[in-house]
């Protein structure tokens, strides 16, 4: 298995583009979530998944657009992208939901920066 | 409002020098709490799971213990290639923070040969 992939592993972005960050697991998780770690700070839940088709916020949502159209994808999307989303993004997943105590895996991460 | 607190911040151990780290939690009914090693550029990586106070477990040189309100990962006789930034994340019930691992800031452990 892979495990949890994610891509690309570095983006430069200018203030107002817009881009999707990608992820995907082959261990048929039904769990799925998105992090951000900045410097100083622990990591902070953006947006999660528990099934294909469900989606809910996390601690920090604003900004960013997530779906879940498949058990392997979950991707995230920066529609107008800012500086203050410069950040390094890491995708987990778990077997079970949110309010199970299944491990969570993470993703190699991916580093955004935003000019 | 659930809370974690690591400490130290930052911890520099001499090869050998055994120590301990801190993770202070505040979460409405734990449901478990989980232990990760992040090495610079790479994502976490799980070390360990605790269910419930007075459980212990061991990996190697670390060993994780948890009481109601904090835990506690004892590194015996470290060697420098457990340098690494150690990341505590307690899982609360919904009525917390909707079931979701809740991080710390993270403890940096920097081991000299």
């Amino acid at each position: 298995n892979a495990g949890v992939t994610q891509t690309p592993k570095f983006q430069v972005l200018k203030t107002g583009q817009s881009m999707t960050l990608q992820c995907a697991q082959d261990m048929n998780h039904e769990y799925m979530s998105w992090y951000r770690q900045d410097p100083g700070m622990g990591l902070r839940l953006i947006h999660y998944s528990v099934g294909a088709g469900i989606t809910d916020q996390g601690e920090v949502p604003n900004g960013y657009n997530v779906s879940r159209s498949t058990t392997e994808d979950f991707p995230l999307r920066l529609l107008s992208a800012a500086p203050s989303q410069t950040s390094v993004y890491f995708c987990a997943s778990s077997y079970s939901t949110a309010g199970s105590t299944d491990t969570q895996y993470f993703g190699p991460g991916t580093r955004l920066t935003v000019l | 409002e659930d809370q974690v607190t690591q400490s130290p911040e930052a911890l520099r151990l001499q090869e050998g020098e055994s120590s301990s780290l801190n993770c202070s939690y505040t979460v409405s009914g734990l449901r478990g709490l989980f232990w990760y090693r992040q090495d610079p550029g790479k994502g976490p990586e799980f070390l360990f799971t605790l269910y419930s106070a007075g459980e212990e477990k061991e990996k190697e040189r670390l060993k994780a213990t948890l009481t109601k309100k904090e835990s506690f990962l004892h590194i015996t006789a470290p060697k420098p290639e457990d340098s690494a930034t150690y990341l505590c994340a307690p899982k609360g019930d919904y009525g917390g923070s909707q079931g979701n691992l809740i991080f710390g800031k993270g403890t940096k452990l920097s081991v000299k040969p």
